[in-house]
């Protein structure tokens, strides 16, 4: 089972839209938690990182949900330059900075 | 000008040859990595370094060796390279914060033949 887990999409949404990406982690000792968005042969960027008490920039919503070691990325009003791949990303403070990525969630948004 | 570049961009090499990817950056930071990505798999692991004097193996280091020639510097070597190191890779660097981000470089496409 890969430690971080996320559905490959694609997911193809119109403009507009509001979608939802999860994830799921298996290490209970992951410390910090991050979503990349990376554009097609492109490298990846941080969008984003995820705090236990939610976070939201603009039309983007990050939860972390310890318990069940699950994290969320909502995109609202949906735009075309929003398609590319989400990738969910989690670390571990005694790794030093080591990061884990999930293998990457597809969105394609269409006119 | 970027912060982190790769040389080369892409590479078409053959079985049992050696190859070098190099990466350079000017963000000052002493953390660098490497990572291969292939389709369906993400971004894994190769080699990482916390200064000029550390390195450290990763999820998949075998086949791959590096070197941290300065801070600024670190370099990917494929010794005798086989067809399934075909990948996209990438460099990565970070700081010592508790932020945690990386900054990855625009990556090397490498075909093996």
């Amino acid at each position: 089972r890969k430690e971080v887990e996320q559905d490959p999409g694609p997911f193809n949404v119109p403009e507009g839209a509001t979608v939802a990406f999860n994830c799921t982690y298996s290490n209970s000792a992951s410390q910090s938690f991050f979503w990349y968005r990376q554009d097609c042969r492109k490298e990846p960027k941080l969008l984003m990182s995820v705090y236990s008490s939610g976070n939201e920039d603009g039309r983007f919503t990050a939860q972390l949900n310890r318990a069940s070691q699950y994290i969320s990325l909502l995109i609202r009003d949906s735009k075309l330059s929003d398609s590319a791949t989400y990738l969910c990303v989690v670390s571990r403070y005694n790794q030093g900075g080591k990061l884990i990525f999930g293998q990457g969630t597809e969105l394609s948004v269409k006119p | 000008d970027a912060d982190v570049t790769q040389t080369p961009r892409n590479r078409i090499t053959k079985t049992g040859k050696r190859i070098m990817l190099e990466c350079s950056q000017t963000k000052g930071h002493d953390r660098m990595y490497w990572y291969r990505q292939d389709p369906g798999l993400g971004l894994r692991l190769i080699y990482y370094s916390f200064d000029v004097k550390d390195i450290n193996k990763g999820e998949i280091s075998d086949g791959y060796s590096v070197s941290r020639q300065a801070q600024a510097k670190f370099s990917l070597s494929l010794e005798s390279a086989i067809p399934n190191q075909t990948a996209l890779y990438f460099c990565a660097t970070s700081a010592l914060d508790i932020e945690e981000t990386q900054y990855f470089g625009p990556g090397t496409r490498l075909l093996v033949l």
